[in-house]
């Protein structure tokens, strides 16, 4: 089965303490991207990756890094998150056919 | 800069009734539209799409339609039954040959039964 797979899917954390979030993928997509999504604004894209070793600057990557090492994985790391990162944040991955696939989602609190 | 304005941001229909959901996009190079359901607890899933050489697009009581010189795009479900309650998303790929999607805000549907 084609699947997406977020870790952990809640989170709660405390200001200035580094986190990671994983994201793996089996289908061997080239396009993997994070999105965080909250009340009133929809979905704004984080970052984005094109393929291994090349990754990119999306709408709202101030705060957050990304690491495309292998094709499968991309993490998405707060190295000190802030409250205004208190989100939920979706994987996602794009097919040949261009439908965008997402993860279940991490729901992340930074107190 | 990019934008898709989606209404209404909540809609309550009735079971058996229809519901509309409407989007608007800026960039006229747009050309792929798609439809997101998102249930409680899970992640957006698509549901229909429509690319920018077709003005109509159906799949059971899913339909989407374009009008591309308003730039506008719509979601319509007939027959609403209770499952269908959830929060849409619509969505705007901004230019060809790259996947940037452009989301719209959201509508949360409720269906009453």
């Amino acid at each position: 089965e084609a699947q997406v797979t977020q870790n952990p899917r809640y989170l709660i954390t405390v200001t200035g303490k580094k986190l990671t979030v994983t994201c793996s993928q089996n289908m061997n997509h080239e396009y993997m991207s994070w999105y965080r999504q909250d009340p009133g604004l929809g979905l704004r894209q984080i970052y984005y990756s094109m393929n291994v070793e090349v990754t990119d600057k999306g709408d709202v990557p101030e705060g957050y890094k990304v690491s495309r090492k292998e094709k499968r994985n991309f993490p998405l790391i707060l190295e000190s998150p802030s409250p205004n990162q208190t989100s939920l944040y979706f994987c996602a991955t794009v097919s040949g056919a261009n439908v965008l696939t997402f993860g279940a989602g991490s729901r992340l609190t930074v107190l | 800069g990019e934008n898709v304005e989606q209404h209404p941001s909540t809609l309550s229909v009735q079971e058996g009734d229809s519901a509309v959901i409407k989007c608007t996009y800026s960039d006229s190079a747009s050309n792929y539209f798609p439809w997101y359901k998102q249930e409680l607890g899970k992640g957006p899933q698509l549901i229909i799409d429509i690319r920018s050489n077709v003005g109509e697009k159906k799949d059971q009581r899913i339909a989407v339609t374009l009008n591309k010189t308003a730039k506008h795009f719509s979601l319509h479900i007939t027959e609403t039954q209770p499952e269908d309650s959830a929060v849409y998303f619509c969505a705007a790929r901004v230019t060809s040959g790259t996947y940037k999607y452009i989301f719209g805000t959201g509508t949360r549907l409720k269906v009453l039964a």
